[in-house]
């Protein structure tokens, strides 16, 4: 199995544009996270879905950001428009979820936002 | 409601021992234990579901004791290899306005010097 897949692995963007971060979890898994890591926040969760439906978007920061799970292979997190406050790593996750349990997440390598 | 880790960081020569904690405010329905080496992503190293549960995994256990909303990580002679930051992730129990996802501690910056 190839893993979580994420790309962009980097993007560099200016202040205003619109950018679209992408992720294709592990086949099979019904659930994905998208968190967000910074030095001074670390590792955030901004929202997640079970079985393609959105369940807790409550870690949204605002309303410049969205996300999308059209379908069970892929995913979208959309920031518009970006600010340098948005500069983080962003990691998309899936799991295998069960009943109610969080069983273990796999993490994608990452997508290396910088907005300048 | 972010768990608190401590210590912050850790300093080991290969073989030492060390201790990791992650405390909660709150109950907790289950602890999960991850480890990130720098520039990569975190990986899961183990769940525990129970209230005085242990796990382990290599020389690497843990345990979690659900009355004192507490868990530890125990990394035993360690090795190189064992560097990386530690994260603990909560989970509360069913019903409650957490309930399906982790909260991450800050994490515990670890390195094994030779």
């Amino acid at each position: 199995d190839a893993g979580v897949i994420q790309s962009p692995r980097h993007e560099v963007t200016e202040m205003g544009q619109e950018v679209t971060l992408r992720c294709k979890p592990i086949s099979g898994h019904n659930s994905l996270f998208w968190y967000r890591q910074t030095m001074m926040r670390g590792l955030e969760l901004l929202i997640y879905f079970n079985n393609n439906v959105p369940i807790d978007d409550s870690g949204m920061p605002e309303d410049r950001f969205s996300a999308k799970m059209p379908n069970a292979s892929f995913s979208t997190l959309k920031i518009q428009p970006s600010e340098p406050r948005d500069s983080a790593v962003y990691f998309c996750a899936s799991s295998l979820r069960g009943g109610y349990s969080i069983y273990e997440q796999y993490f994608g390598p990452g997508t290396r936002l910088t907005v300048t | 409601q972010q768990p608190v880790q401590s210590p912050q960081a850790v300093i080991l020569r290969e073989g030492e021992d060390a201790v990791i904690n992650c405390s909660s405010s709150k109950a907790l329905y289950s602890v999960h234990w991850y480890r990130q080496k720098h520039g990569e992503a975190p990986v899961f190293l183990m769940i525990l579901l129970k209230g005085g549960e242990q796990k382990g995994h290599e020389k690497i256990s843990a345990s979690f004791n659900e009355k004192k909303q507490q868990s530890s990580l125990y990394l035993t002679a360690s090795q190189l290899s064992y560097s990386g930051t530690y994260f603990c992730g909560t989970e509360d129990p069913p019903g409650s306005s957490n309930t399906g996802k982790l909260i991450f501690g800050q994490g515990t910056t670890l390195q094994v010097k030779p």
